[in-house]
């Protein structure tokens, strides 16, 4: 069974870095493009950054580009995302999610149950 | 990376069809046969419904079915049933491995 944990949020205050971890089971991680996916309180998705599968091409939103990073370890089977100058906007549950098939196509067929960021001071 | 305009909302009979749609651009919708479909129930993460426009995942009942013509995608439902009622996204390739997602459909099986 393909499972997604998500981990490492919490509350931070305007300006501040957090790094979510996503620890990934179930499946070859080394195989697969990996995605982030926020979704601020009451409001819709919105694509954040995906990472393909070997991890050197990385691909982001432009409101986190600079403060936002991707990045995997296949060793440990794990996706993270790295925020820092994080602002009031970046308010959400944050999902990982995998990508079936390539880092080209929204075929985000497995999914974590989210891990909230609050950015309040 | 603008957002790809849905309905708010939409509702419907169990039994009957509904559509619901999804309208990009050029540089999305219009361009790219990359299309998925996402369902969300309260409280819940997302589940993987369409992609490339018009297929299913295996597990995800026929009565859910896509179509794309120009700049507009479209997820049509079949005999709606009440665990249908929930909040649905479109997503698409938005050029240079970027993605927009919908605003979100919220449904209501009446």
């Amino acid at each position: 069974e393909v499972k997604l944990v998500e981990s490492g949020g919490g509350l931070v205050q305007p300006g501040g870095s957090l790094r979510l971890s996503c620890a990934a089971s179930g499946f070859t991680f080394s195989f697969y493009p990996m995605t982030w996916v926020r979704q601020a309180p009451g409001k819709g998705l919105e694509w954040v950054a995906t990472v393909k599968q070997e991890g050197s091409e990385r691909y982001y939103v432009e409101s986190v580009k600079g403060r936002f990073t991707i990045s995997r370890d296949n060793a440990r089977d794990s996706l993270y995302l790295q925020m820092s100058s994080l602002r009031a906007e970046d308010t959400a549950v944050y999902y990982c999610a995998r990508a079936f098939r390539s880092a080209y196509s929204p075929d985000f067929d497995s999914w974590g149950q989210g891990t909230l960021v609050t950015v309040s001071s | 990376q603008s957002a790809l305009t849905q309905p708010r909302s939409v509702s419907g009979s169990p039994g009957q069809s509904v559509t619901i749609s999804c309208t990009g651009t050029s540089s999305d919708v219009g361009t790219y046969d990359y299309v998925s479909w996402f369902q969300q129930l309260p409280g819940k993460a997302p589940k993987f419904m369409i992609y490339d426009v018009n297929k299913r995942p295996s597990g995800v009942p026929d009565r859910f079915s896509g179509s794309k013509s120009g700049n507009t995608a479209s997820l049509t439902i079949s005999g709606l049933q009440a665990e249908d009622e929930a909040v649905y996204y479109c997503c698409s390739h938005a050029g240079s491995y970027t993605f927009a997602f919908g605003g979100g459909t919220q449904l209501t099986v009446l």
